[in-house]
């Protein structure tokens, strides 16, 4: 069964915007990462923190995790056509394997 | 080799048939994982090795799911009289240390018709 649930479900925006996508989970984390997949394609690792961190920047992507509410966000700055994609947050319980949320499909028109 | 290879691309069974799918994970990675990713979802856990030994088998569906890693390296996933319900994407994911992260491959979508 899925662990995460990711808010929005879809997200349409234009090229230059930022985009915003949350995660929550039910269960205590060693970390959460987050992933991209593109339509047809293998799974891309984006970002990991860890559950003793709040807030990680890599590129134009900003993570934050609130261990308190069980939640996390994504987000794409200044955003381009080549980011549309479904992204994924997974959450290593320690139990050496992710269990991931149901997604949010983002498209970036030009 | 320098990502994760899995074979084939595509599947099409017909239902009552055995299928293979192949993983050829990157070189040195001791963790391999098999995930079931059905449409419009996100991947649900299958199973899990350390170099050869399946340490987690506890998402597999059914008994007719089997998998395998004998020499630590490839892996295959075998599922027997296959299922209308079987039909998805296998992803087969590697890594050499679990807190980098996973490296997927590029999936086999298994058609059962």
């Amino acid at each position: 069964s899925q662990q995460g649930e990711e808010d929005p479900q879809a997200l349409s925006i234009q090229e230059g915007e930022n985009a915003t996508m949350n995660c929550s989970y039910k269960t205590s984390i060693n970390n959460l990462q987050w992933y991209r997949q593109n339509s047809g394609r293998g799974l891309v690792h984006l970002i990991l923190i860890r559950s003793n961190e709040r807030e990680k920047h890599s590129g134009r992507l900003r993570v934050t995790l609130d261990t308190s509410k069980k939640s996390s966000s994504l987000l794409i700055t200044a955003s381009r056509a080549a980011d549309t994609a479904s992204y994924f947050c997974a959450t290593d319980t320690g139990f050496q394997k992710l269990v991931f949320g149901t997604g949010t499909r983002l498209l970036v028109s030009p | 080799g320098a990502g994760v290879s899995q074979s084939p691309r595509y599947k099409v069974a017909k239902r009552g048939q055995d299928v293979a799918l192949r993983c050829d994970p990157i070189s040195g990675h001791v963790s391999l994982f098999w995930y079931q990713q059905a449409l419009g979802q996100g991947p649900e856990f299958l199973t899990y090795f350390q170099n050869e030994a399946q340490l987690d088998k506890s998402g597999l569906p059914s008994d007719r799911f089997f998998a395998e890693r004998p020499e630590g390296s490839v892996s295959t996933l075998k599922i027997q009289r296959t299922q209308q319900e079987d039909s998805a994407v296998y992803l087969c994911a590697s890594s050499l240390v679990a807190y980098y992260g996973y490296t997927f491959g590029s999936g086999t979508r298994l058609t059962v018709v």
